[in-house]
């Protein structure tokens, strides 16, 4: 079974500009999430989807942060423009679902570490 | 506020030693404790996982200890090998909401 793809791997980019961040999760996942792993911190929830419609923004800053998942499949994760502290390991992962039926085992994809100088 | 809070940040143990991290949560919502595992370049990997209904669960050398009213938990590592040598992040969910909150992780480093 494929696992969570997502790419770049890395991007670094000077503040003010803008990235944007792909994945692809496990075929048949329902639910994609996006987490921010700053260096020396556990991962932070920033969205989660279930097929395409938001479930959680509420972490999201979204004067700068947006993120879609159309047709319920691969996503898209944008930072415009980006801070300084927005460097960090930006992570996707997908689980099988489905909300209501108790925890699903959530696949973590290898992330995109981004740096912003 | 920091809902899951973990201890130690780092744990150097010797080969066969036993490791063990810990945590402590506040909400008492939350109804199901992941440990994930995570290498260098990689994402977090779940690696055992508890509910609160029942105090211990073991899964080969790595065991979940869990007490409901002082709302913490512990990962122990028996037998601890050099290929353990990662960061282990404790977390805490509310089953039916999916999303997982994380600890801020304890890196361990196991030597031969």
């Amino acid at each position: 079974e494929a696992g969570v793809a997502q790419s770049p791997r890395y991007k670094i980019i000077e503040k003010r500009q803008s990235v944007a961040f792909w994945c692809n999760p496990i075929s048949g996942h329902a639910t994609l999430y996006w987490y921010q792993q700053i260096l020396g911190q556990g991962p932070k929830l920033l969205i989660q989807f279930q097929n395409n419609g938001v479930v959680d923004d509420s972490q999201l800053p979204k004067d700068r942060f947006s993120a879609e998942r159309l047709k319920g499949v691969d996503s898209t994760l944008k930072i415009q423009p980006a801070k300084l502290e927005d460097s960090a390991v930006y992570l996707c992962a997908s689980s099988l679902d489905l909300m209501g039926q108790g925890f699903n085992e959530q696949f973590f994809g290898p992330g995109t570490r981004l740096t912003v100088l | 506020q920091q809902q899951v809070k973990q201890s130690p940040q780092s744990l150097i143990v010797q080969k066969g030693g036993i490791s063990i991290i810990n945590c402590a949560y506040e909400n008492t919502a939350f109804d199901y404790f992941p440990w994930y595992q995570q290498f260098p370049g990689k994402g977090p990997a779940l690696l055992i996982a508890i509910r609160p209904d029942v105090s211990e669960k073991k899964e080969g050398r790595f065991t979940i200890s869990f007490n409901k009213s002082a709302k913490q938990f512990s990962l122990h590592i028996m037998d601890s090998q050099p290929g353990d040598s990662a960061t282990y992040f404790c977390a805490a969910s509310i089953a039916n909401a999916g999303k997982s909150t994380f600890g801020d992780g304890t890196t361990l480093t196991v030597k031969p």
